[in-house]
C-alpha cells in the first residue's frame, strides 16, 4: 500500500549543528515529494519539494535528497537555529496526484 | 497574497451534533483539500475538490462530507459527531489543475467533541 514513514520520532541538536531528518516511502510510483514544518498551534508550512526526476534540491539552508533506489528521502538543515524547532513531515502525492500522504513526523528540538 | 484561512479556529461540540467548517483558499487556487490531524493517526487525507467537483476521497466514513463553491471556497461537514472526531482539521489549497503540486495549509480548526 501507499505509506510514508519517518525513521526517528525525535531529533535533538545543538544550535549551529547540521540536522538530517530521514523519511522512507513505499510507493515507487510516487513522483512528487514535499517537506513541511509544523509549529505548535499552526498548520504545516511548506519548506521544500522535489520531483522524482531529481536527486537533490537546495533551498535557503535546506537541502532535500531523494534516493529512488532505496525509496528514501531526507531533509538537511544547515546551521540549525532555535526557530527551526518544530515537527517535520515528509509527504508524497498519491498516484492520482490529488492527495498528500504524510509520514508521522519527526520532532526537531534545537537547544542553544 | 493572503494565505489559506479557516473558520472557526476552535470549536466545541457534543456527541451526536453536526459541525460545518469553512476554508477560503489562496486567491487563484482552485484545488482545496481537507485533512484530519490527530496524535494517534497523524495527518490523514479526507477529500479534495477542484472546480466544485470532488476528485478524490480518503478512507473516512460517510459522516464526513464536503463541498466547494464557485468561488473555490470550501466547507466540510461532519454529522453525528463521535468522540474520536476530536482533531485538528486542516485545509490546503493548490493552484494547478493536474494535481501533484504544492499544497499550502491554513492554520486549522481545532474541534473538540465532548
Amino acid at each position: 500500500g501507499e505509506s510514508v514513514g519517518l525513521h526517528l520520532p525525535t531529533l535533538s541538536v545543538q544550535e549551529g549543528d547540521n540536522s538530517i531528518i530521514n523519511c522512507a516511502y513505499s510507493n515507487s510510483a510516487s513522483d512528487y515529494f514535499i517537506w513541511y514544518k509544523q509549529e505548535s498551534g499552526k498548520g504545516p508550512q511548506f519548506i521544500i519539494d522535489i520531483r522524482s526526476n531529481m536527486d537533490k534540491r537546495q533551498g535557503q539552508r535546506v537541502t532535500v535528497l531523494l534516493n529512488k533506489t532505496v525509496k528514501h528521502l531526507s531533509l538537511q538543515i544547515a546551521a540549525t537555529q532555535p526557530g527551526d524547532s518544530a515537527v517535520y513531515f515528509c509527504a508524497e502525492t498519491n498516484q492520482a496526484g490529488t492527495a498528500l500522504i504524510f509520514g508521522k513526523g519527526t520532532t526537531l528540538s534545537v537547544s542553544s | 497574497k493572503a494565505g489559506v484561512t479557516q473558520t472557526p479556529r476552535y470549536l466545541i461540540k457534543t456527541r451526536g451534533q453536526q459541525v460545518t467548517l469553512s476554508c477560503s483558499p489562496i486567491s487563484g487556487h482552485r484545488s482545496v483539500s481537507w485533512y484530519q490531524q490527530t496524535p494517534g493517526q497523524g495527518l490523514q487525507f479526507l477529500f479534495e475538490y477542484f472546480s466544485e467537483t470532488q476528485r478524490n476521497k480518503g478512507n473516512f466514513p460517510g459522516r464526513f462530507s464536503g463541498r466547494q463553491f464557485s468561488n473555490s471556497r470550501s466547507e466540510m461537514n461532519v454529522s453525528t459527531l463521535e468522540l474520536g472526531d476530536s482533531a485538528l482539521y486542516l485545509c490546503a489549497s493548490s493552484s494547478l489543475e493536474g494535481g501533484g503540486e504544492t499544497q499550502y495549509f491554513g492554520p486549522g480548526t481545532r474541534l473538540l467533541v465532548l
